[in-house]
């Protein structure tokens, strides 16, 4: 079964500019999580796309939004690029299980992430 | 608040010399704990799962247990390969009884030949 997968795999950017890096999750995987990793912070959840849906999300500011298509491929766009904004970004996915009226995840695959480096 | 936090930060073994990392926890209905491998540059791997307290899972040389405040990841005489960041993120309930997914920081370990 292939793995999760993210494109592109390095990316420089300057401030101001913007960015649109994607996400195929594994086949039959429909819950797709997107995290920001920087040495300094750790892995900082940003949102989490169910059926095309935003069903949780992180405190990042509205520069940063996201969208799933209906084959539960996932998009994030970070606008008004920052130098701070310069990080790796992971996509994971997920089995997700309805148990007595509630959304549980079972473990999430992570792919190898995006290199984000903001010039 | 929901918190998960890994103790230590770092850690240097000798190979074989066993040792345990720390996963301590305080959420609201937790739903799940995850440990995760990560290598440097790379996505995390997937590595345990654990449900309830009294829970034991093990792979190779790792073995993770699960009570009601913390989980252990103990590893048995270390190679170099075990080199990496451990990462444990705990599944949460929320207030309107969704889910969501908390990682803490990470142990870094290192494995000396």
């Amino acid at each position: 079964k292939a793995g999760v997968t993210q494109t592109p795999r390095y990316l420089i950017k300057t401030r101001g500019q913007q960015v649109t890096l994607s996400c195929s999750p594994i086949s039959g995987h429909r819950s797709v999580s997107w995290y920001q990793q920087t040495p300094g912070q750790g892995l900082q959840f940003l949102f989490e796309y169910f059926s095309e849906t935003q069903r949780n999300k992180g405190n990042f500011p509205g520069r940063f939004s996201g969208r799933q298509f209906s084959n539960s491929r996932s998009e994030m766009n970070v606008s008004t690029l920052e130098l701070g904004d310069s990080a790796l970004y992971l996509c994971a996915s997920s089995l997700v299980r309805w148990t007595s009226g509630t959304f549980s995840y079972n473990e999430q695959f992570f792919g190898p992430g995006t290199r984000l480096t903001v010039l | 608040e929901d918190q998960v936090t890994q103790s230590p930060e770092a850690l240097r073994l000798q190979e074989g010399e066993s040792s345990s990392l720390n996963c301590s926890y305080t959420v609201s209905g937790l739903r799940g704990l995850f440990w995760y491998r990560q290598d440097p540059g790379k996505g995390p791997e997937f590595l345990f799962t654990l449900y309830s307290a009294g829970e034991e899972k093990e792979k190779e040389r790792l073995k993770a247990t699960l009570t009601k405040k913390e989980s252990f990841l103990h590893i048995t005489a270390p190679k170099p390969e075990d080199s990496a960041t451990y990462l444990c993120a705990v599944q949460a309930r929320t207030r309107s009884s969704a889910s969501k997914i908390i990682f803490g920081s990470g142990t870094r370990l290192s494995i000396r030949p």
